[in-house]
């Protein structure tokens, strides 16, 4: 079947404007998770979603960040006013549902705020 | 805050030669995975361990889960072209979040 799809693989943008990062989880999947990838780094965890239950926001560098995802399904990624230190690519991963069940990620964003 | 200190940073090797990385931690973890990352991709997970001392081989791929419960290794044998990428070590922290080391890029000459 289909894996988790990312849209759009490419996005450069002007620093101030907001940018929207659009991920499509495997159907049946209930957990759903953002990461961030800065250049020669690892995947630095943003938010979580799982059901219906609050999302944990934990991972959000600040408040120019946020998430939804609607109906349980599609999520989207919104940073407000962009800076040049958002430039990365931008993970999104589906799971079952949290804790040990394998996440399955997307192809990423890449950010390029100029 | 717990962290995954992920080695060597990169390599660059003859295709045939085997290849050793590993991870370690002052925190103990009850998992340990290692994730593969082609160019422009995400990250697909290759083996998955949940015991210490734990070895678990994938095809050419063969890794531990340290007997401290703070490191794991993952060797490739006979590297082929196709081995090129970053690898991932993964670990669940305390509030059960996915955190990754800073990953091994790896070059196969052929």
């Amino acid at each position: 079947g289909a894996g988790v799809s990312q849209s759009p693989s490419n996005k450069v943008t002007e620093k101030g404007k907001d940018v929207e990062l659009r991920c499509d989880p495997i159907s049946g999947h209930t957990a759903l998770y953002w990461y961030r990838q800065s250049l020669g780094q690892g995947l630095e965890f943003l938010i979580y979603f799982q059901g219906n239950s609050a999302p944990d926001k934990s991972g959000l560098p600040s408040d120019r960040f946020s998430a939804e995802r609607t109906g349980g399904s599609v999520s989207t990624l919104t940073i407000q006013r962009t800076q040049q230190e958002d430039s990365a690519v931008y993970l999104c991963a589906s799971s079952h549902r949290e804790g040990v069940n394998e996440q399955f990620f997307g192809p990423g964003t890449r950010l390029t705020v100029l | 805050g717990q962290q995954l200190n992920q080695s060597p940073q990169s390599m660059f090797i003859q295709e045939g030669e085997d290849v050793s990385m590993n991870c370690t931690s002052s925190s103990i973890f009850n998992t340990w995975l290692w994730y593969k990352q082609d160019p422009g991709e995400g990250p697909v997970l290759l083996i998955a361990l949940y015991k210490a001392g734990e070895l678990t081989s994938n095809g050419r791929l063969t890794a531990q889960f340290g007997i401290t419960r703070k490191d794991s290794f993952l060797n490739i044998s006979a590297s082929i072209p196709s081995d090129v990428g970053i690898y991932f070590c993964a670990c669940y922290n305390q509030g059960g979040k996915l955190i990754f080391g800073q990953g091994t890029e790896l070059s196969v000459k052929p």
